[in-house]
């Protein structure tokens, strides 16, 4: 079937260090990969995503890189602010199933200045 | 202001009552789809609908019900047999044919 694994945290870094998210998958064929991010009380947005192997989504300082070889599609930023503290989702879609979205559980994140 | 509304934003409900979520959207997005998030923890899919008029159970979708009447439109009733309804629930839409979804800003549900 179709998961999304990513890393437990809460996680906790100090404003310009350098964050890392892992999340693996598990998926029959090429799906698309997303990071999602939702700051407190509100919906989830659309960070980046990637719809093939090699693919690096981009967005604000983030990046992740679609590994087919690893299944990965880990999230990263060089250098954390106080207002990327937020819970960030891994998720992703198989097209040929009606576009249905697979969610890793989350990551919090909390960035101290 | 195009992108997905949701109402209300705080909803408190009786136990054994009915209550009902709005979700519009105008990005003209075919596929809708209704997620519930408690506490600390991930989205769980309850219903989604790729066209109007039709629509499809979730990993949850017992206690819940939903229509799709028009395309813009997809609202969900947390029924009285949904035995633990507090919770964020939050709307989505996305093309068929496309890879991304969008949400709304999500309506907090609290059963007292």
């Amino acid at each position: 079937g179709n998961s999304v694994t990513q890393m437990e945290g809460p996680v906790t870094l100090s404003e310009e260090a350098f964050l890392t998210i892992n999340c693996t998958y598990t998926a029959t064929g090429y799906p698309s990969l997303f990071w999602y991010v939702q700051y407190p009380g509100e919906g989830l947005q659309l960070l980046l995503k990637a719809t093939k192997a090699d693919d690096k989504g981009s967005n604000k300082g983030f990046e992740a890189t679609y590994r087919k070889e690893t299944t990965s599609f880990h999230l990263e930023k060089g250098s954390v602010q106080v207002s990327d503290s937020a819970v960030y989702f891994c998720a992703l879609s198989r097209g040929n199933t009606g576009n249905q979205f697979y969610f890793g559980t989350g990551t919090s994140l909390t960035v101290i200045p | 202001d195009g992108g997905i509304t949701q109402s209300p934003k705080y909803l408190f409900r009786k136990e054994g009552q009915n209550v009902t979520l709005s979700c519009e959207q105008n990005l003209n997005h075919d596929a809708m789809y209704w997620y519930r998030q408690d506490p600390g923890q991930g989205l769980r899919l309850i219903y989604y609908s790729q066209i109007v008029n039709d629509f499809q159970k979730g990993d949850i979708a017992e206690g819940y019900s939903v229509s799709r009447e028009k395309k813009e439109s997809f609202p969900l009733t947390v029924t009285s047999a949904q035995k633990n309804p507090t919770a964020f629930y939050l709307c989505a839409a996305g093309q068929v044919s496309g890879n991304t979804i969008y949400f709304g800003e999500g309506s907090w549900l609290t059963v007292v």
